[in-house]
């Protein structure tokens, strides 16, 4: 069965500074990775996904990501926080085929310094 | 609609109370997902529609959960005897396919007393 592993539950970076948050997946065959973006009392935001050739994903809001099959990685980036990019960010892989089920890592909590 | 919405929003139910929790999806979307998201956790699966067949329950936690969508649309879960336990964000998220990424509603927070 597929699964991801976010490392780091809380990270804090100041504001103009790049975010990375990293996302290790675990699948047995080339799946869909996705990241969302939960801000505090609302439901999930799709912030970009991998699905097709394309390594580089770019998203909403100045994110992207990149798929690296030989590192089983799909780390999150943005050049420069900006406050209102504090909020949890969810990883999470689908296999290609099948019903589509997601499944989601545990989370890492953004925490911008002004 | 333009977005997957929940009802209600919140919910506060004694130790033993049954409740139901409501999603209408986006309309023309096929696919229905339930998840449960504990303080602090990332949602963890409970249920799959394609239109009106549950073709995956295994993530139900107990024979208390059940789930519905009798007409391929609005899904409503039921929880039977709620226990503490079962204090939770609820999420719907709709879908035409996974390669476009789910569509979540704000959920309905749970808290059981």
């Amino acid at each position: 069965a597929q699964s991801v592993t976010q490392l780091g539950s809380h990270v804090s970076v100041s504001e103009g500074a790049l975010v990375l948050l990293r996302c290790n997946y675990s699948s047995s065959v080339p799946p869909y990775l996705f990241w969302y973006v939960q801000y505090p009392n609302q439901g999930l935001q799709l912030l970009l996904k991998y699905t097709s050739a394309a390594t580089l994903v770019k998203g909403i809001n100045g994110f992207e990501a990149e798929f690296k099959k030989s590192e089983t990685s799909f780390h999150l980036t943005k050049p420069s926080a900006h406050m209102s990019d504090a909020a949890e960010y969810f990883c999470a892989v689908s296999d290609r085929g099948g019903y589509q089920k997601v499944t989601f890592g545990t989370g890492t909590k953004l925490q911008v310094i002004p | 609609g333009a977005g997957v919405s929940q009802s209600p929003r919140y919910k506060v139910a004694k130790r033993g109370q049954d409740v139901a929790l409501r999603c209408d999806p986006i309309s023309g979307h096929v696919s229905l997902f339930w998840y449960q998201q504990a303080l602090g956790q990332g949602p963890e699966f409970l249920t799959y529609f394609q239109n009106e067949a549950q073709l995956d329950k295994s993530g139900l936690p107990s024979d208390r959960f059940f789930a519905e969508r009798p007409e391929g649309s609005v899904s409503t879960l039921k929880i039977q005897r709620t226990q503490q336990e079962d204090s939770a964000v609820y999420l719907c998220a709709s879908s035409r396919g996974v390669a476009y990424g789910y569509t979540f509603g704000s959920g309905t927070r749970l808290t059981v007393v």
